[in-house]
């Protein structure tokens, strides 16, 4: 299986802060790497697929870049509802493994 | 719009048996794998496998292999979760989504159901 771990596991911030978050993987996806946020209590939601592929709806504040192992999420300028938990998903080799997870909270 | 929508919370004991299920509308069912995701209290998600409906082709994650049974009713566009053995080591929300083939045929899930939550005690 491909493992993936994210870092860091949390950070504080506040709005209109910048924040990166970096997915590794342990074998090479070839761009096969979503990415998506989750609220408590509520459902994924996908915010990024194929490394930096934009979802249709989302805010363009949300960027994705990033090959091979290292990828990254970067929200440019935090708001109020962007104060939850990301994980990074590789959907290159089955089973299609998610990251453990980083949790963006309010300074 | 395209929608997933999971049967309620269940509440078993060890050793019973569920079937969890997940209404798809708003979309042509035939041809988009549908997928179940685990996850634990306060852990990331867990691929647990998908299907495709055209087919019923079933791809399952090895960890999970053997514990459940994916499935779906094409008469009526739902796709199942099912144990014959419950565990306490089962507890946990599940969800089912829609997997999409992106750019370059990357798969990601889309949509996603509301979840249904297990929980399985003595």
């Amino acid at each position: 299986d491909i493992q993936m771990t994210q870092s860091p596991s949390s950070v504080s911030a506040s709005v209109g802060d910048s924040v990166t978050i970096t997915c590794r993987t342990t074998h090479n996806v070839n761009g096969y790497l979503n990415w998506y946020l989750q609220k408590p209590g509520k459902a994924p939601k996908l915010l990024i697929y194929a490394a930096s592929i934009l979802q249709s709806g989302v805010p363009s504040r949300f960027s994705g870049s990033g090959s091979g192992t290292h990828f990254t999420l970067t929200i440019s300028s935090l708001r109020p509802e962007d104060f939850a938990t990301y994980y990074c998903q590789q959907t290159y080799s089955s089973p299609r493994t998610f990251g453990p997870g980083t949790t963006i909270d309010i300074k | 719009e395209v929608q997933l929508v999971q049967s309620g919370a269940e509440v078993k004991k060890p050793g019973e048996s569920l079937t969890i299920s997940c209404k798809t509308a708003g979309y042509d069912f035939y041809i988009y794998w549908v997928g179940w995701v685990r996850q634990l209290p306060g852990r990331g998600p867990e691929w647990m496998g998908v299907i495709y409906p055209r087919d019923s082709d079933t791809i399952y994650n090895p960890s999970f292999q053997g514990q459940v049974t994916i499935s779906f009713d094409r008469s009526t566009g739902t796709a199942y979760l099912q144990w014959s053995s419950l565990r306490a080591s089962d507890s946990a929300m599940y969800y089912c989504a829609r997997q999409l083939n992106g750019y370059n045929y990357v798969p990601y899930f889309d949509s996603w159901g509301q979840g249904t939550l297990v929980t399985v005690s003595s």
